[in-house]
């Protein structure tokens, strides 16, 4: 089982405020890096798959970029509006590229 | 209409009893899988297919089977219900290579 942790677990901030969350994963037979979007009573939707080291990608307000040397993925939110209130997953493949391992996520609340 | 599709959507059922969760796909994915979300521990895979030949375990297939009737369904069965398995199922497809996964919108089981 392959270990991909995020921190923090829970986050709270004013509307307005920037926010940043991290992603650490296994830094040996990197293939890539998911993002997902999680809001409350819907499903997970894609943001970003990270491939290359020093990669990043934006997304309107949402970035992301990535250090496979040492293993981890930040994840950026500039300007944070209450709908960015949702639970972001990373997520890990196998070595067979077969599966996807997640993370628990971080849970961020965006309050007006 | 929705690409991924679950059905029921919320489901309360007795100790003891079998019961089917099903998802069908439109966007012709080879690949599906079955999640479930507890709080607290993210998703885990409980199986996966790539064909209709062609099932696998994932981390937690203890107390579930599945079937893959066709190219685009793909059934979980709980054959028969405990209370630990109360929780939230997520089905996902994603094509080879798998760049990303699209999920359906969850099957909330309560088990008695």
């Amino acid at each position: 089982i392959l270990n991909v942790e995020q921190s923090p677990q829970s986050l709270h901030v004013q509307e307005g405020d920037s926010t940043n969350f991290t992603c650490s994963f296994p830094s040996s037979n990197f293939y890539a890096l998911h993002w997902y979007r999680w809001e409350t009573a819907k499903s997970p939707e894609a943001l970003f798959v990270m491939t290359l080291n020093g990669d990043e990608k934006k997304k309107g307000r949402i970035s992301a970029t990535l250090n496979t040397k040492e293993g981890y993925s930040y994840l950026y939110i500039k300007g944070s509006q209450p709908e960015d209130s949702a639970t972001y997953l990373c997520a890990f493949p196998d070595s067979g590229y077969s599966t996807l391992t997640f993370g628990k996520g971080t849970m961020l609340l965006v309050s007006p | 209409d929705a690409d991924v599709t679950q059905t029921p959507r919320n489901r309360i059922t007795k100790t003891g009893k079998r019961i089917m969760l099903e998802c069908s796909q439109t966007k012709g994915h080879d690949r599906m899988y079955w999640y479930r979300q507890d709080p607290g521990l993210g998703l885990r895979l409980i199986y996966y297919s790539f064909d209709v030949k062609d099932i696998n375990k994932g981390e937690i297939s203890d107390g579930y089977s599945v079937s893959r009737q066709a190219q685009a369904k793909f059934s979980l069965s709980l054959e028969s219900a405990i209370p630990n398995q109360t929780a939230l199922y997520f089905c996902a497809t994603a094509v080879q290579g798998m760049k990303t996964q699209y999920f359906g919108p969850g099957t909330r089981l309560l088990v008695l």
